[in-house]
């Protein structure tokens, strides 16, 4: 079975420090791996995917995620925040079959200026 | 760029209204799913498809039926609206395949009251 755990239903920041979002999965198969953004009243659009190629992936807009098998983990990151990453951040696992995924509950992403 | 378009960004309902969601994608997806997304719950699917008249229960059918006559719009009726099917609803598509994200259309928040 698989399922996604994202811990901090909201962060907060002061802009320019790092941003942080942790996503633990679970998985029974060789996990596919997502992060999603959503700013307020839109749909989500995706920020980055892991699929078995290199660990370390960068996305749009700075962000970048590293696989960790051995942890189960694959947090997100940016070395430097700006106000307009402020939004709701998801990760998400992929099913095997149907392209069916598993969402995170979601963490909340507060810049302060 | 692929484009899923959702039929009403707001929509307000009475109880025990029948509902109509509808969502249309224009890249000749395969996929399309039905998420509920609540506060601290993430986005949950209720159902999905993966070709013209075929659906799959998600995880959270109860209350909701689909249909799916063409293969770019997907649609989610609600038979008889209830209080606790306020929510935002957000439609999704994608390709066939683990590796493929999901595109995801704006959004459709329904309250009913």
């Amino acid at each position: 079975a698989q399922s996604v755990t994202q811990l901090g239903s909201h962060v907060s920041v002061s802009e320019g420090a790092l941003v942080l979002l942790r996503c633990n999965y679970s998985s029974s198969v060789p996990p596919y791996l997502f992060w999603y953004v959503q700013y307020p009243n839109q749909g989500l659009q995706l920020l980055l995917k892991y699929t078995s190629a290199a660990t370390l992936v960068k996305g749009i807009n700075g962000f970048e995620a590293e696989f960790k098998k051995s942890e189960t983990s694959f947090h997100l990151t940016k070395p430097s925040a700006h106000m307009s990453d402020a939004a709701e951040y998801f990760c998400a696992v992929s099913h095997p079959n149907f392209n069916k995924f598993y969402f995170g509950s979601g963490t909340k992403l507060n810049v302060k200026p | 760029d692929v484009k899923v378009t959702q039929s009403s960004r707001y929509l307000v309902k009475r109880t025990g209204e029948k509902v109509f969601l509808e969502c249309v994608q224009d890249m000749d997806h395969e996929n399309m799913f039905w998420y509920r997304q609540d506060p601290g719950l993430g986005l949950r699917l209720i159902y999905f498809s993966y070709d013209v008249k075929m659906k799959e229960k998600g995880d959270i059918p109860e209350g909701y039926s689909v249909s799916r006559e063409k293969k770019e719009r997907f649609s989610l009726i609600l038979e008889s609206a209830s209080t606790n099917q306020t929510s935002m609803y957000l439609c999704a598509s994608s390709t066939s395949g683990t590796l493929y994200e999901q595109y995801f259309g704006p959004g459709t928040r329904l309250t009913v009251t």
